[in-house]
């Protein structure tokens, strides 16, 4: 059955700390992984990772694919209080996503 | 159970058929959701129930029409639909609209055509 796994489920750290989040799929025609931030309304796309190795950086967000492994991680430096959120792993395959049940991270100032 | 089942999987409808989409969760969860994904785009959000009632519609056109028969139960009525609507369409529930929502879960989603 394919799966979409994230961990931790939940994470609190300060303000200024790095936070390394996971995800671990197995789908079958797996297509690509997404990261989403999510706050109380859509998720917002953060990254789309298809080739493994390859980090992908969007201010101090970054990620990095592991297809051998099959697993991402999300980083994010120098945490701020507007980070808390839920992160959203998500796997494409052929006809649907399937996503991770979320990583909820609380910023604490 | 800790699933959120959405039927069909697959539909295929022409412009003028009218169809439901059904999203179904037994978890408690209080607050349900639709999303509609384009390829290769993030799930873009429709409409929000909580506490079985519509709390926020995204602009969405009045060819979609949700109901919430109940806590557990979320439809999505179609109605004259157009071949840009073919998407997938996500329904997801969370135990509560107003936290942060920790444990969304979504259904595997029903993938749509309109012809």
């Amino acid at each position: 059955e394919d799966k979409v796994v994230q961990s931790p489920l939940s994470l609190v750290v300060h303000e200024g700390d790095t936070v390394t989040l996971n995800c671990s799929y197995e789908v079958t025609n797996f297509r690509s992984l997404l990261w989403y931030k999510q706050e109380k309304k859509a998720p917002t796309f953060l990254f789309m990772l298809t080739s493994s190795g390859i980090e992908k950086k969007s201010g101090r967000l970054s990620s990095i694919l592991d297809k051998k492994e099959l697993f991402s991680i999300l980083n994010i430096t120098a945490t701020q209080t507007g980070d808390s959120a839920i992160y959203l792993c998500a796997s494409n395959r052929d006809d649907k996503i399937i996503f991770g049940k979320g990583t909820r991270l609380h910023i604490l100032p | 159970d800790t699933e959120v089942t959405q039927t069909p999987k697959h539909l295929v409808m022409g412009m003028t058929n009218k169809k439901s989409l059904k999203c179904e969760q037994h978890m408690g969860h209080r607050a349900m959701y639709w999303y509609k994904q384009k390829a290769k785009k993030p799930p873009e959000l429709m409409f929000v129930y909580s506490y079985e009632k519509l709390s926020i519609n995204e602009s969405v056109p009045s060819r979609f029409s949700p109901e919430c028969p109940n806590s557990s139960l979320l439809n999505l009525h179609l109605h004259a639909l157009q071949p840009e609507d073919s998407a997938l369409y996500l329904c997801a529930s969370s135990q509560d609209q107003d936290t942060l929502g920790y444990g969304y879960t979504f259904g595997s989603g029903t993938r749509l055509t309109v012809v």
